[in-house]
């Protein structure tokens, strides 16, 4: 058990809807990480948080956004959801975000299923 | 920008053997290279991680890996390999010059027969 907790696990909506995907990171980490896990397109980083503030971003579309939270947790948002969307949602979290030697702890992930 | 590379989708090994998963990578300054295990229906959980110093980097469960610099490779290695070793292998790359991203490998499966 790496500390990192998501919820929901699973997650079975239709094209067009909206979801929230929610994550705590383990106790004492500032950063976030959301990460989006196909079979195409492998494991693809879409965003960073530190301490509530963005910090980095990768190939997360319009459609999807983020936050964290005063109490450092994250909520991922996905909108206007498409089938191509249907994939393993992954967060991690690290202690600063910024230490390039820094190990990041994955959660056990959301799976959404657009259909 | 920096870039990782698996270049095997699959690795099959007997029971007892030693495995190796290989790994390349590119980076402008200097790397801070990682390696991650899936199990199904599973997060992935760190292995191992090269920062500096020593090239060769002993991890969890046995497994170690080989930095070599001017191969720009960071293979995984075991030297006996368990059938529970079976699982899916990421490597990521973090660039030292720049930048907050961790850029992960296509992944790579392993696959131990007893």
């Amino acid at each position: 058990d790496s500390g990192v907790t998501q919820t929901p696990k699973h997650l079975i909506t239709a094209t067009g809807q909206r979801v929230t995907l929610r994550c705590s990171p383990r106790s004492g980490d500032l950063s976030v990480y959301w990460y989006q896990q196909s079979l195409d397109q492998g494991l693809q980083f879409l965003i960073q948080y530190y301490n509530g503030e963005e910090r980095a971003k990768g190939n997360i579309l319009e459609r999807f956004s983020a936050q964290q939270f005063p109490d450092l947790h994250s909520e991922l948002n996905l909108s206007s959801l498409e089938l191509g969307d249907s994939a393993l949602y992954f967060c991690a979290s690290s202690v600063v975000g910024t230490g390039d030697g820094e190990t990041q702890y994955f959660g056990p992930g959301t799976r959404l299923l657009v259909l | 920008a920096q870039s990782v590379a698996q270049p095997e989708d699959q690795v099959n090994v007997a029971e007892g053997n030693p495995l190796t998963v290989k790994c390349t990578y590119s980076v402008s300054g200097n790397p801070y290279l990682f390696w991650y295990v899936q199990y199904p229906n599973r997060g992935l959980q760190f292995l191992l991680k090269y920062i500096t110093g020593d090239n060769l980097v002993k991890g969890s469960y046995g497994f170690e890996a080989e930095f070599n610099k001017s191969q720009t490779s960071f293979h995984l290695k075991k030297p006996s390999a368990l059938v529970s070793d079976s699982a899916l292998y990421f490597c990521a790359v973090r660039d030292g010059a720049g930048g907050f991203k961790t850029i992960f490998g296509a992944g790579t499966r392993l696959f131990v027969k007893a």
